[in-house]
């Protein structure tokens, strides 16, 4: 069975960059069918996508995020990253790691992590 | 990019019959996907694709399209079924990014 776990620090300080991991166990993270997503949920909102990645390390991202988003990954880890600079209060949610293809939309979800961005 | 747009409550009676709808430029190109989310956990596929049900997903659930609006539909809701529903796609600009609607608040009274 799949699953996927979200690590990382639970309080960011405003200006700093948020950054998350996402541990896959259960299958691998270089299948060539599937790509790899980071999904926020502010406090009582809704979902956004932030960005998804290949195992390549081939990227695309939220138009409305990109400018402040990196993600990455490690094959030899089962792994991948998120990197979200110049945070404000604005960036603080639920942040979800998740599978999906070109064809099949989130079919495995982290448990999501909070991440507070405070002083 | 595109937006896809939802009614943010919708009720219906245990054991009637519910539709929720989504609407969006994008949805003229892509199916409507669908996620229930109960409070406090992570969203579960529940119709993806033209009509398609995850491995452990009731019957009761199923999906629909028509130009810009994709629906879900819940046959005989059940109590458990009181949760928010999102709706995604791929967006049909650009680098064909995803989008989700707003969510759907369903209260099974």
């Amino acid at each position: 069975q799949l699953q996927l776990q979200e690590s990382g620090p639970g309080l960011v300080k405003p200006s700093e960059t948020l950054s998350l991991t996402c541990t896959v166990s259960g299958g691998s993270i270089s299948s060539n069918i599937y790509q790899w997503g980071w999904i926020r949920q502010p406090p009582g909102k809704g979902l956004e996508w932030i960005g998804s990645i290949y195992h390549s390390g081939s990227t695309y991202y939220n138009p409305s995020l990109k400018s402040r988003v990196t993600i990455s990954v490690d094959t030899s880890k089962n792994h991948f990253s998120l990197k979200l600079s110049s945070v404000t209060a604005a960036d603080t949610a639920v942040y979800y790691c998740a599978r999906h293809s070109t064809v099949f939309p989130f079919d495995y979800w982290g448990q999501g992590t909070l991440v507070t961005v405070s002083s | 990019s595109s937006e896809l747009t939802q009614d943010p409550a919708v009720s219906v009676a245990l054991g009637q019959t519910v539709r929720i709808t989504c609407q969006g430029d994008s949805l003229r190109s892509y199916y409507a996907n669908w996620y229930q989310q109960k409070p406090g956990q992570a969203p579960i596929l529940v119709i993806y694709g033209k009509n398609n049900r995850p491995s452990g997903i009731p019957d009761r659930f199923s999906g629909s399209s028509s130009g810009n609006t994709g629906s879900l539909t819940i046959t005989g809701a059940q109590a458990e079924d009181e949760a928010d529903y999102y709706c995604n796609s791929r967006d049909s600009s650009g680098d064909h990014p995803w989008v989700f609607g707003g969510g759907t608040k369903l209260t099974v009274l």
